[in-house]
């Protein structure tokens, strides 16, 4: 079964003090992996997509990275307007849905 | 360019009362989709339509009916609401070239089911 499990659930960093979210999947044929942004009271703002194990993708703070069975995004330096949750989904090849994970919760203190 | 709009951003129902969510996309996407999403258990898809005209089931279906009569837009019906449909419904489209792009998504309606 298709599956999509992040951690931590929650995460409170300092002003500055890098970390990084995991996102462990368990799919077949994996046609992309997908990391979003969710602000309160708002949709999932799209950040990443990435395709194959090896591939790195960034924007500024932010730095996602892709292996056969996990992805990482690193967050350097993390300011407190980056406080946010995380979300990350899976496509699988032939099919039209998307799993998502149930996201971290980032909070970054000044 | 407003992107995916949603209607109504709020609303509070009685059991068993009716009403439709209302999705609008101006990206001229194909696939679109909806989900619910309630704590602790993420985005969970509740139908989705691959084209006009055409509307499938999802994970979670059941209590909810879909509509996709014109490429923009989405309805999602509750026929007779249950407390267990509180929840923030979340509308997203995508294009179908290719497997790997990415989901575009309103910023949801929050119903409220007494």
């Amino acid at each position: 079964e298709d599956q999509v499990t992040q951690s931590p659930e929650a995460l409170r960093l300092q002003e500055g003090e890098s970390s990084s979210l995991n996102c462990s999947y368990t799919v077949s044929g994996l046609r992309g992996l997908f990391w979003y942004r969710q602000d309160p009271g708002k949709g999932p703002e799209f950040l990443f997509t990435l395709y194959s194990a090896g591939e790195e993708k960034e924007k500024e703070r932010l730095k996602a990275t892709l292996t056969k069975k996990e992805s990482f995004l690193h967050i350097t330096a993390p300011k407190p307007e980056d406080s946010a949750t995380y979300l990350c989904a899976v496509r699988r090849s032939g099919t039209y849905k998307y799993i998502f994970g149930t996201g971290t919760r980032l909070k970054v203190l000044a | 360019n407003a992107g995916v709009t949603q209607t109504p951003k709020f609303r509070v129902l009685k059991t068993g009362q009716s009403m439709t969510l209302l999705c609008a996309q101006d990206m001229n996407h194909e696939y679109m989709y909806w989900y619910r999403q309630d704590p602790g258990m993420g985005l969970r898809l509740i139908h989705y339509s691959v084209g006009e005209g055409t509307t499938a089931k999802g994970e979670v279906p059941d209590g909810y009916n879909v509509s996709r009569l014109k490429k923009q837009n989405f309805l999602l019906g509750l026929e007779s609401a249950a407390p267990s449909q509180t929840s923030v419904y979340f509308c997203a489209s995508s294009y179908p070239q290719g497997e790997n792009q990415p989901q575009h998504f309103g910023d949801g309606t929050r119903l409220s089911i007494l």
